[in-house]
């Protein structure tokens, strides 16, 4: 079985501050994907990035940043300099067993 | 524009009735799969196809099926509905069969499905 904890249900900030969500998971496969996504107000699923197993290489896209370590199971997410647009609920998710098990999501609300 | 286009975007019916939700892939891909996002549940996957075959099964109801067609758009049916029923219920595409992550699953804007 597997599974993905986002431990933090809701977190506000104001505008340009950091924030990070947290991500762990759980899984007996050797190989797997580890996923986030965006589900902005408007409630479509956007994705944001996939990261393999065997690259535990950090990622950053302009503002956003993501942080893999396999050794605590960990996969987060950072946003640098938070803008009210980034308001919304993000998945952590990890494909395996031929499926894709998200998380519980995270609230972001960032404030003017 | 994720390209995956759902059916209808709301709907509103009433416990004991039978409702259709429709998903139209992005051009190209092959596998459709159906998702339900509850407060209570969160997104919990139901059913895979890929070309036409199902592929995996998640926890889909007896109450619930689904198909995909020729032309590779997929239908969810959802029978005998209760109001636990209500969610929101995505469709999303991949190009490839699904048996590994590799592939990225587009999501469609979902249908709201409100049962009274």
């Amino acid at each position: 079985a597997q599974k993905v904890t986002q431990a933090q249900t809701e977190i506000s900030v104001v505008e340009k501050e950091d924030v990070t969500l947290d991500c762990v998971y759980e899984t007996r496969d050797t190989t797997y994907y580890l996923f986030w996504y965006k589900q902005p107000p408007s409630g479509e699923l956007v994705f944001l990035i996939r990261r393999n197993s065997f690259d535990e290489q950090n990622e950053i896209s302009g503002r956003y940043s993501w942080n893999f370590q396999k050794s605590t199971s960990s996969f987060n997410f950072t946003i640098t300099a938070s803008q009210v647009v980034d308001s919304a609920v993000y998945f952590c998710a990890l494909w395996g067993y031929g499926k894709l098990t998200f998380g519980q999501g995270t609230i972001l609300t960032v404030h003017p | 524009d994720s390209g995956v286009t759902q059916t209808p975007k709301h709907l509103i019916t009433a416990t004991g009735q039978r409702v259709t939700l429709r998903c139209s892939p992005r051009s190209g891909d092959l596998s459709v799969y159906w998702y339900q996002q509850s407060l209570d549940q969160g997104l919990q996957f139901l059913i895979q196809y890929y070309n036409g075959e199902e592929r995996a099964k998640g926890n889909i109801l007896e109450r619930f099926s689904a198909q995909q067609f020729p032309d590779l758009h997929s239908e969810l049916n959802l029978s005998s509905l209760e109001l636990g029923d209500s969610a929101l219920y995505f469709c999303a595409s991949s190009a490839g069969q699904g048996s590994s992550g590799a592939n990225v699953l587009t999501f469609g804007a979902g249908s709201r499905l409100t049962v009274l």
